[in-house]
Formats: C-alpha cells, structure tokens, sequence
C-alpha cells in the first residue's frame, strides 16, 4: 500500500472544465509537494505547502494542505491542453532529503 | 548550466550484467538522490547523498549500490542485473534538506533487464 495515495489515476476531461485532484495519508507530513511530470522528462516542481490548511495559487492551479496535514489537494481552473501531464504528491517520510510519492494522477486535457 | 544529466538514456541489459548509470550535476548542490518509476507506483527512493562521501539507503536499495566521490557525480551500479529491475531511473539533485528542499531530476534512463 501507498503511504500517500492519489485519486483519481487517470483523468481525461475537455478544455474549460474543472478538476480537482487528491492525495491522501493516513500519516501527518511536515510538508507536501507537488511535482508535474512530462512524456520522457523527470518530474519539476509546483509547489510545496507545509502550513495545515496553507492554500497557495499558481495561476489557474490552487494548492490545499489539510487542516490536519494528512492530505492535500490540486484544483485546476479552466483546464487547458498544456496542463496534460502526471501530477504527483511527495512529502518527507524519516528525513527531508528521504520523499515518498504517491503514484500520480495521469492528466489529459482534451481540445 | 546543464542542471542534471543522465547517461545512457536507453539500455537493455541480459540477466546477471552489470552496468552503472550516470548522473552529474552543476549546480553544486550538496543533495543527490536515485529514483525508479514504475506504472502505477509512482517514485521510489532507492539510495540518496547529503555529500561527497556519504551514501544512505532509501525504499528500495537492494540490488544497487551507490557511491559519491565528488559533489556534481553520482553514478548508480546494478551489479547482476534481474527483470524485477526493468524501470525508468531518475537521478535528482537538491540545494538543501530544508522544508523547502526542491528536487531537480535528470531526464531519466529507461532500463530493460532480459
């Protein structure tokens, strides 16, 4: 089992909806991290929340990192065909340099 | 700067061959860390560094080893290759360990053990 677990896996919806992506413990993290990941490239970095209930904005993206530090959530506004890609969770697990991820949400945004 | 490379970006080893991935960075970060992904499993830690000269175990070391002689190399040895090793590796490098520790990760090496 995943410490940190991602749902949906896959999603394929059109341009200009919504979507709302979750990764979830039943651990408490310090911090959490989301990485967007390319077809044949490693994964860069999004945004890493570590305040219970923290919300941060990265244009259409809003980032969420429960109250209790267990879960956080991705909220994509107006979708858009450049944000297909694998979205993943990681958060430190018995030291900051030692990440657990989650096992990702592929994203497909349909034109 | 190249920020951080990996060689070869393609193998298929046979059973029981060795070999060892490359990964160096130029950002003088003091961090470096392996990856494999595998479908439906996300990332998994399998050795990191916090300097030259000191290596740790991650998730998933057995079947690897690791050493850093220098700050920018940190190469991956698979010493008899099996098919449970078949995965995409990922070599990362971070400037600190701090809360706000950002990972940058190489292009990845797509490994196939026959």
């Amino acid at each position: 089992t995943q410490l940190l677990e991602q749902s949906p896996q896959f999603l394929s919806i059109q341009e200009g909806e919504n979507l709302t992506v979750y990764c979830n413990s039943s651990s408490v993290f310090s911090s959490l991290q989301w990485y967007r990941q390319e077809p044949g490239e490693g994964p860069v970095l999004l945004v890493t929340v570590v305040t219970g209930g923290e919300v941060k904005k990265l244009k259409r993206l809003t980032f969420q990192f429960g109250d209790a530090r267990k879960d956080s959530s991705l909220h994509i506004t107006a979708a858009q065909p450049g944000d297909t890609g694998l979205y993943l969770c990681a958060g430190p697990r018995g030291g900051a340099q030692k990440l657990v991820f989650g096992q990702g949400t592929r994203l497909t945004i349909n034109p | 700067n190249a920020g951080v490379t990996q060689t070869p970006k393609f193998q298929v080893l046979k059973t029981g061959q060795s070999m060892t991935l490359q990964c160096a960075q130029d950002m003088n970060h003091e961090y470096m860390s392996w990856y494999r992904q595998d479908p439906g499993m996300g990332l998994r830690l399998i050795h990191y560094s916090v300097g030259a000269g000191i290596t740790d175990q991650g998730e998933v070391p057995n079947g690897y080893n690791v050493s850093r002689s220098t700050t920018e190399d940190f190469p991956l040895r698979l010493l008899s290759a099996a098919p449970s090793q078949t995965s995409v590796y990922f070599c990362a490098s971070s400037y600190s360990a701090g809360i706000y520790n950002e990972q940058f990760f190489g292009p990845g090496t797509r490994l196939t053990v026959l």
